[in-house]
């Protein structure tokens, strides 16, 4: 067990439609990422958090946001949802903020299937 | 733009033989690089890493290799086991604007018993 953790485990919903997927980092750690993986891919880097800012973006689409609270658990919305979105949704955190040093722990993933 | 590319995307060997996975990296100014195995049905899992000022690193079965001239490292898996049968991605440090913590492509290793 890694100490993060993610809810929902699995979510089936309809094109169009908004999704909110939760993220608990381990104790202490201060910054949250989230990675995408669809089939057979590997982990895409969508947006990283420390302490409640954004530290770093990738490929997201806008329809997609992300915010850090002040008790440091992470939430990323997906709206107007498509089938191409239908994957699974990492989430990792790490002590600090500087990812050339930084060893990230993974939760387990919410599988998203849109339909 | 920076990138991680990852070889081979899928790996089978017999059980007791080694295994070897390489990553290549374009941002020379990346000094942390790390290993993750992902089980199937779970989260990648950190396994090794090394920084840039150690050439190899080793702990028990696996080691990784780096060579910052040619900007490249590897993992190498000895003697290796059917539970080592899994995803295996590298990754990198690689700044495009800010840095961000990115991922090779993975490989997928089968261990055949």
């Amino acid at each position: 067990d890694s100490g993060v953790t993610q809810t929902p485990k699995h979510l089936i919903t309809a094109t169009g439609q908004r999704v909110t997927l939760r993220c608990s980092p381990r104790s202490g750690d201060l910054s949250v990422y989230w990675y995408q993986q669809s089939l057979d891919q590997g982990l895409q880097f969508l947006i990283q958090y420390y302490n409640g800012e954004e530290r770093a973006k990738g490929n997201i689409l806008e329809r997609f946001s992300a915010q850090q609270f002040p008790d440091l658990h992470s939430e990323l919305n997906l709206s107007s949802l498509e089938l191409g979105d239908s994957a699974l949704y990492f989430c990792a955190s790490s002590v600090g903020s500087e990812v050339r040093r930084e060893k990230l722990f993974f939760g387990s993933g919410t599988q998203l299937s849109v339909l | 733009g920076e990138n991680v590319e990852q070889h081979p995307s899928t790996l089978s060997v017999q059980e007791g033989d080694s295994a070897v996975i390489k990553c290549t990296y374009s941002d020379s100014a990346s000094n942390y690089f790390p290993w993750y195995k992902q089980e199937l049905g779970k989260g990648p899992q950190l396994i090794i890493d090394i920084r840039s000022n150690v050439g190899e690193k080793k702990d028990q079965r696996i080691a990784v290799t780096l060579n910052k001239t040619a900007k490249h490292f590897s993992l190498h898996i000895t003697e290796t086991q059917p539970e080592d049968s899994a995803v295996y991605f590298c990754a990198a440090s690689i700044r495009e604007g800010t840095y961000k913590y990115i991922f090779g492509t993975g490989t997928r290793l089968k261990v055949l018993a």
